[in-house]
């Protein structure tokens, strides 16, 4: 597509429960990337991608996160057993390569835990 | 670690005023520095970076110069519009991980007609 994708655009799900959120980065983009945008917290890193590779994953929060990517793709993200305080709005970047190249957003998902 | 520090809003402006956001940085090096801007129910879109000291990035009417001496990177445009309203964010990679993005808080922006 023309840009980055977010799926699904809004979640609300319950305390306890599993998400997954789905990033389709722009087509030939080699990196990618996850951010999380939260009240308290502001823009963070979570997670990039080079490839199906993870070089760096020390921005989730813990281990209740993870995120792969296939085929150099799409990528998905998985919360589970989700809490309230994860409740934000998750942001899927892209881009060609990772030195001084310029990152692409998604319009995010933003997800509600009760 | 690196980190960005940017005023805090919101920024309210009459349509055609002149328009500074504050934004410093600290980190070692040269990073590369860059506005971002959010508008309602959009996601981060570029707005403009510069990559070496002294370069200003344009775009749009908005410029930020960036300062080595002051580690500064203020984003300015001399006559706004309502359509500018949105959230801006400065952020910058630094050189140990240039693949990482780290932002200020952002600053709301209100334009009024």
């Amino acid at each position: 597509g023309a840009g980055v994708s977010q799926s699904p655009s809004n979640k609300v799900t319950e305390k306890g429960k599993d998400v997954e959120l789905r990033c389709d980065p722009i087509s030939g983009h080699t990196a990618l990337y996850w951010y999380r945008q939260s009240l308290g917290q502001g823009l963070e890193f979570l997670i990039y991608f080079q490839g199906n590779s993870a070089p760096d994953k020390s921005g989730l929060p813990s281990d209740r996160f993870s995120a792969e990517r296939t085929g150099g793709s799409v990528s998905t993200l998985t919360i589970q057993r989700t809490q309230q305080e994860d409740s934000a709005v998750y942001l899927c970047a892209s881009s060609q390569g990772t030195v001084k190249n310029i990152q692409y957003f998604g319009a995010g998902t933003r997800l509600s835990v009760l | 670690g690196d980190s960005v520090t940017q005023m805090e809003g919101p920024v309210t402006l009459s349509e055609e005023a002149f328009l500074t956001i504050n934004c410093t940085y600290t980190a070692t090096g040269y990073p590369s520095l860059f506005w971002y801007v959010q508008y309602p129910g959009e996601g981060l879109q570029l707005l403009l970076k510069a990559t070496k000291a002294d370069d200003k990035g344009s775009n749009k009417g908005f410029e930020a110069t960036y300062r080595k001496e002051t580690t500064s990177f203020h984003l300015e445009k001399g006559s706004v519009q309502v359509s500018d309203s949105a959230v801006y964010f400065c952020a910058l990679t630094g050189m140990d991980s240039s693949y990482k993005l780290i932002f200020g808080s952002g600053t709301r922006l209100l334009v009024r007609p």
